[in-house]
């Protein structure tokens, strides 16, 4: 069981936006902003597409946003397009002795 | 261009030790400003941060794989390692490396490690 966790799955139509929620406790991105989001596509490396809850790296997309709200962060995609097909993770640093977890992903279906 | 890339076997038995490499590209292992991490993706499950291992050497483990874990790093060779003892079906997994800070910015493609009986 992910320490962070994620909706399974969610789907949406080119053009459109979907949203992947991303939870947590008290004991991470809850009170540090170190919660990042990743791409995962098969046979590739994971991609960051988000650092600190809201930034992106230099290459990213600006379709890709994050935010957090309490205990629920989020990764906002616009403007869906095919090639956004993948599994999205989040993952925050933690006050615990397991410095690093990471949701169990969800995986976006480009209808 | 920082690049990573993981090398190791592909197929273990159980009580094996498996031994992983990274090899970095692009970047030192000797910086200062980066953690360098191991992290695993069991078969059609989420991610698990393994370990990691400083500039300085120091290292820090996930408690579940306490005892049975090394991380090392060979600067003269920009590269570090995993050293897993005593491997078991459950280890079966997608090995990960990955240069760390407060996230994560560069991964390898990760090499699969099954494990039999």
């Amino acid at each position: 069981q992910s320490a962070l966790t994620q909706p399974a799955s969610v789907s949406g139509s080119p053009g459109q936006s979907i949203t992947i929620s991303c939870t947590g406790s008290s004991s991470d991105f809850s009170t540090y902003n170190y919660l990042s989001w990743y791409q995962h596509q098969p046979g590739k490396a994971p991609k960051l597409l988000i650092y600190d809850v809201t930034n992106r790296p230099s290459g990213v997309s600006p379709r890709f946003s994050g935010s957090k709200s309490g205990n629920v962060a989020s990764l906002t995609i616009s403007a869906l397009q095919a090639e956004d097909e993948a599994h999205y993770y989040c993952g925050s640093y933690t006050n615990t002795d397991t410095p690093w977890v990471f949701g169990g992903g969800t995986k976006l279906t480009v209808l | 261009q920082v690049q990573l890339r993981e090398s190791g076997p592909t197929l273990m038995k159980t009580l094996e030790t498996l031994s992983l490499t990274c090899s970095v590209s692009g970047v030192s292992v000797r910086s200062g400003s980066y953690l360098w991490t191991w992290i695993r993706q069991h078969p059609g499950k989420g991610l698990e941060w393994l370990g990691h291992i400083s500039h300085s050497g120091n290292t820090h483990y996930n408690p579940s794989l306490t005892g049975r874990l090394t991380i090392s790093v060979d600067k003269s060779r920009n590269r570090f390692f995993l050293r897993m003892t005593s491997v078991t079906v459950a280890d079966t997994a997608i090995y990960y490396c990955a240069r760390g800070s407060w996230s994560f910015d560069f991964w390898g493609q990760g090499t699969l490690v099954s494990v039999s009986s």
